[in-house]
């Protein structure tokens, strides 16, 4: 079976400063990996997604990833963190030969950026 | 539509009474998903639409829950005899297909309705 782990509840950045956002992953083979956030009272924005090819990842909004599959994990990274960028971020895996309908998805970390 | 649309954006129900959230996915997405997000937890499937599939009940946490979807669009998830614990943020979500080689997994999702039971 697979799973997410996104082992923080919350994280508090300043603004200004460098922000990750932490997501580790369990699949049989490889897997695809995607980040969605979730601003308040809204439904879930797609923000990037790792398939194949270059471990590091770029999307929107500035946000990047970076694939480690030594570590199985798949981190949410800005250099820069906007008071803009407070929200819910979700971590989701499925394998390729699965469909959407399999996508697994963490508890969610909540960012707050503080200015 | 631009987006895909969700109502009620929020209902408030008596325990025992019966609801149905409506869900009006992207023109042209041939599969729809239903979640429920309560609060702290992580997204949990509960029903996927695909074309004129059999729809994959398999998440619905009991035979309380159902949908359906007409005409392979609009689609509406119907909880009867609400419980308290059925308390959640129901959201929809679409995408062009669900088959393995076109479709990497990126959702559109709906703003979601706010379900309380009292």
């Amino acid at each position: 079976a697979q799973s997410v782990a996104q082992p923080e509840d919350q994280v508090n950045v300043a603004e200004g400063n460098p922000l990750t956002v932490k997501c580790t992953y369990s699949v049989s083979g490889n897997p695809y990996l995607f980040w969605y956030v979730q601003y308040p009272n809204r439904g879930l924005q797609f923000l990037l997604k790792y398939i194949t090819g270059d471990n590091l990842v770029k999307g929107s909004y500035g946000f990047e990833a970076e694939f480690n599959k030594s570590q199985t994990s798949f981190h949410l990274k800005k250099p820069s963190a906007l008071v803009s960028d407070s929200a819910l971020y979700f971590c989701a895996v499925r394998v390729p030969s699965g469909s959407a309908r399999q996508l697994t998805f963490g508890s969610g970390t909540q960012l707050t950026v503080l200015p | 539509g631009a987006g895909v649309s969700q109502s009620p954006s929020n209902k408030v129900t008596e325990k025992g009474k019966d609801v149905e959230l409506r869900c009006d996915p992207i023109s042209g997405h041939t599969a729809l998903y239903w979640y429920r997000q309560s609060l702290g937890q992580g997204l949990e499937f509960l029903i996927y639409f695909q074309g004129n599939s059999a729809p994959d009940k398999s998440g619905l946490p009991s035979d309380r829950f159902s949908a359906e979807r007409t005409g392979g669009s609009v689609s509406t998830l119907t909880i009867q005899r609400t419980q308290q614990e059925d308390s959640a943020v129901y959201l929809c979500a679409s995408s062009k297909t669900s088959g393995r080689a076109s479709n990497t997994g990126e959702l559109f999702f709906g703003e979601g309705s706010r379900l309380t039971v009292l």
